[in-house]
């Protein structure tokens, strides 16, 4: 089945120094990920769209400088957040989906950055 | 536009029991609608999905749903519960006519307890 792994898991960082995410897709090759955020307790904010070889859709809202995309192959996307602060703690999630005809959106296990 | 409601923040049921977790979407198509499960500091794990043709849509671990168009729902439903079923869950929609590139709009999601 399809896997996508989140890389890392959790990270705790210094404010002002920034973070990468890594979204790899294992067994299969995603033209299209997602990148969302979570606040405890609540629904899954899409950020932005990510297509391999474009530049990333970022949803209102959303600081394109402060939450760099880059989807350089087709089976890796990361998240890079540039001068971290502690209200930028919290779930990031990423997706994945599959070519045409399978409608499928798989998701990685998630990352809990922790900004102190 | 599309949109997703998840009415209920925290549905509690006996184990052994029926349960059901509420979904309504909203899009200017026909949709395309998803459950989620999400276990603590998780990604979300696919249960099922309605594409298209039967409305009533089987999915893993047991779970079910059926797919009104008339009442614009898709509510999740399984006939026994267990404990092992707490968690959260997401609903899904995106709508069919938003290309290769579409995204999913997600419910606010509902915390199922099951007790013993």
């Amino acid at each position: 089945g399809a896997v996508v792994s989140q890389h890392p898991s959790r990270v705790i960082c210094k404010s002002g120094t920034s973070v990468k995410i890594e979204c790899r897709s294992l067994d299969f090759q995603a033209t299209t990920m997602f990148w969302y955020r979570q606040f405890p307790k609540q629904s899954l904010m899409l950020m932005a769209t990510s297509n391999e070889g474009s530049k990333a859709t970022y949803e209102q809202g959303v600081e394109k400088d402060k939450f760099l995309i880059n989807h350089a192959s087709l089976t890796l996307s990361t998240l890079t957040v540039t001068s971290a602060h502690p209200e930028d703690s919290s779930f990031y999630i990423c997706s994945a989906r599959r070519d045409r005809g399978t409608y499928g959106y798989t998701f990685g296990s998630g990352t809990r950055l922790t900004v102190v | 536009a599309q949109s997703v409601a998840q009415p209920e923040d925290q549905v509690n049921v006996a184990e052994g029991n029926p349960l059901t977790v509420k979904c309504t979407y909203s899009v200017s198509g026909n949709p395309y609608l998803f459950w989620y499960v999400q276990y603590p500091n998780r990604g979300l794990q696919f249960l099922l999905k309605y594409i298209t043709g039967d409305n009533l849509v089987k999915g893993s671990y047991g779970f079910e749903a059926e797919f009104n168009k008339s009442q614009t729902s898709f509510h999740l439903k399984k006939p026994s519960a267990l404990v092992s079923d707490s968690a959260l869950y997401f609903c899904a929609v995106r709508d069919v006519g938003t290309g290769t590139a579409s995204k999913l709009t997600f419910g606010t999601g509902t915390r199922l307890q099951v007790t013993l």
